[in-house]
């Protein structure tokens, strides 16, 4: 079964403070994995993109890696900011042929605290 | 640009009315699609449009219809609300089926 899993579920950190986020697959045939940032009250927006044959991808503070053999990939903040308080959501692209997809994990909840 | 827009921002219904979601976008972007989002269960696809002309189901889209009349437009209709149907709607647009997901900011909707 194609499933998008996230962890932590939540998790609270000090400002300033690096922390990484998780996302496990099983989605097959593979296209590509999608992190997203979604403030409270508002619509995801992409971070980054990830495809087959990337390793690691920087978006300022966020770095994204992807590890296609296990099918893992993580989401590293860095040096926390209090506007990094959001739901963090790994989604994958199912590609086979005509069936196209999006399989959207659950989230992590992130709060930055002073 | 306006990017992806949705009408309205809050709404409360009673068992039974029905009630039209807006949602327009200026991308001129093929892919349209609504979800629902609710706690603990993340975002779950409704209907979704591949071109003016052209809809399909997605995952949970009992009790909603859809139409694509136009490439810009893509309302979301509640036909008999539930309060099963209390939940944030989002709609999304992207150039392809899988491409990044532009999405408006979201209807708040209360079924009482």
């Amino acid at each position: 079964k194609n499933q998008v899993e996230q962890s932590p579920q939540s998790l609270i950190i000090l400002e300033g403070k690096n922390c990484t986020l998780q996302c496990n697959y099983t989605v097959s045939p593979f296209s590509n994995l999608r992190w997203y940032k979604q403030d409270t009250g508002r619509g995801p927006v992409s971070l980054t993109i990830m495809t087959f044959s990337e390793n690691t991808k920087s978006n300022g503070r966020y770095t994204a890696t992807l590890d296609a053999d296990t099918k893992q990939s993580s989401l590293h903040i860095t040096a926390s900011q209090l506007s990094d308080s959001a739901s963090y959501i790994c989604v994958v692209r199912f590609n086979a042929g005509n069936n196209r997809k999006l399989i959207w994990g659950l989230g992590t909840s992130l709060a930055v605290n002073p | 640009n306006a990017g992806v827009t949705q009408t309205p921002k809050f709404q409360v219904l009673k068992t039974g009315q029905s009630m039209t979601l807006q949602c327009a976008q200026d991308m001129n972007h093929e892919y349209m699609s609504w979800y629902r989002q609710d706690p603990g269960m993340g975002l779950r696809l409704i209907h979704y449009s591949v071109g003016a002309g052209i809809t399909d189901q997605g995952e949970v889209p009992n009790g909603y219809n859809v139409s694509r009349s136009t490439t810009e437009d893509f309302p979301l209709r509640l036909l008999l609300a539930a309060p099963s149907q209390t939940s944030v709607y989002f709609c999304a647009s992207s150039y392809d089926v899988g491409g990044e997901q532009y999405f408006g900011p979201g209807t708040r909707l209360t079924v009482t």
